[in-house]
């Protein structure tokens, strides 16, 4: 167990609808990252917080927004869903800003899109 | 574009043999390697990393060897183990950037 949760661990939706992920970091974890694993892809970033703040921007489409909240935990939401949107989107914590932290991953969300 | 490539997507083990994952990169400026190990249902997690001033580290069964003339990096692992069958995924950053992952290597080992 890392210490990081996410919810739901399955999601299932028709095209064009609006989800939201949700993340809790580990306890005392800064930094919040999201990713994107797709079918024969390896894990694409997406997107960075640091205490609430933007800290860096991967691949992530326009239809896609995060933020994290005071108490640290953050949420990833996609709208305008597409079939190729289905995905597993895994959240990680780290303890500070950098990317090079090592990074404790969540057991992730798989989204289907139909 | 694929900084980071796993060539291989699948190996096959014998238990008690070598396990040899490959991992090759394009970036130079990439200063530090990891590698993660990931069973179905689960997240990633941290296996063993190293710095690029470094050739090798080891962590137990687990080796990491960095060739960086050939920006080629391995992972060994002796010896294998059934319960080391997972899918394995190389990553690399640069200074304090996010990391960018490889496809990842699906490892069985059988008994």
């Amino acid at each position: 167990d890392s210490g990081v949760t996410q919810t739901p661990k399955h999601l299932i939706t028709a095209t064009g609808q609006r989800v939201t992920l949700r993340c809790s970091p580990r306890s005392g974890d800064l930094s919040v990252y999201w990713y994107q694993q797709s079918l024969d892809q390896g894990l694409q970033f997406l997107i960075q917080y640091y205490n609430g703040e933007e800290r860096a921007k991967g691949n992530i489409l326009e239809r896609f927004s995060a933020q994290q909240f005071p108490d640290l935990h953050s949420e990833l939401n996609l709208s305008s869903l597409e079939l190729g949107d289905s995905a597993l989107y895994f959240c990680a914590s780290s303890v500070a800003t950098s990317g090079s932290d090592e990074q404790f991953f969540g057991p992730g969300t798989r989204l289907t899109v139909l | 574009d694929q900084q980071v490539k796993q060539n291989s997507p699948s190996l096959s083990v014998q238990e008690g043999r070598i396990s040899i994952l490959n991992c090759d990169y394009t970036n130079s400026m990439f200063d530090y390697f990891l590698w993660y190990k990931k069973y179905p249902a689960e997240g990633p997690t941290f296996l063993i990393s190293i710095s690029s001033i470094k050739d090798k580290n080891e962590d137990g069964r687990f080796t990491v060897f960095l060739n960086k003339s050939a920006k080629h990096l391995s992972l060994h692992i002796v010896p294998s183990q059934p319960g080391d069958s997972a899918v394995y995924f190389c990553a690399a950053r640069t200074g304090y950037s996010t990391l960018t992952f490889g496809k990842g290597t699906m490892l069985l080992v059988s008994p």
